[in-house]
């Protein structure tokens, strides 16, 4: 059975500590990862699709990287509108997405 | 502007009611889903449908009915069979990339919260 486990729970930062979420994830012939960022009441908002192990990307202060087993989302110097929980996907066989249950991200000025 | 809409933002539902969500995407999408989200879960597969007119179930499709009589629109009826179905409903949709072998990247609309009274 696929399964995505994201990790801390929750994360409390400083403005400019920077840090890393992870996502671990078990499932046969991994199609894609994704994270999306949700803010409370409102839709997830994509952020970064990525396909094969070793493959990068980066948007503003957000970098996903990806390995076999898991990916990571680090934040460089985090501010506090960063504020929001971060959810981790996978999608294996046909279009179903298994999702994590997210990190709560807090951001203190 | 391009997007998905669902309607409406908050919806109250009596016990035996039936409750039907509104989707509606203007991104040209073949592939239409619903996920429902509780607190401290990840968001969980109600149905999908990838054509018109067919549709599949996903993992907690029990209590729930769909339809997708036009690519654009993909309504969610709760029906009174659904014990616990106080939650967050969020709809997407995806295009359908050829050849299958990369994932479809899954948009998704502002959400419906549900509560029974």
């Amino acid at each position: 059975e696929d399964q995505v486990t994201q990790s801390p729970e929750a994360l409390r930062l400083q403005e400019g500590e920077s840090s890393s979420l992870n996502c671990s994830y078990t499932v046969s012939g991994l199609r894609g990862l994704f994270w999306y960022r949700q803010d409370p009441g409102k839709g997830p908002e994509f952020l970064f699709t990525l396909y094969s192990a070793g493959e990068e990307k980066e948007k503003e202060r957000l970098k996903a990287t990806l390995t076999k087993k898991e990916s990571f989302l680090h934040i460089t110097a985090p501010k506090p509108e960063d504020s929001a929980t971060y959810l981790c996907a996978v999608q294996a066989s046909g279009n179903k997405l298994v999702f994590g249950a997210g990190t709560i991200l807090r951001v203190k000025s | 502007d391009g997007g998905i809409t669902q309607s409406p933002k908050y919806l109250f539902r009596k016990e035996g009611q039936n409750v039907t969500l509104s989707c509606e995407q203007n991104l040209n999408h073949d592939a239409m889903y619903w996920y429902r989200q509780d607190p401290g879960q990840g968001l969980r597969l109600i149905y999908y449908s990838q054509i018109v007119n067919d549709f599949q179930k996903g993992d907690i499709a029990e209590g729930y009915s769909v339809s997708r009589e036009k690519k654009e629109s993909f309504p969610l009826t709760v029906t009174s069979a659904q014990k616990n179905p106080t939650a967050f409903y969020l709809c997407a949709s995806s295009i359908l990339l050829a050849g299958g072998f990369k994932a479809d990247t899954q948009y998704f609309g502002p959400g419906t919260r549900l509560t029974v009274l």
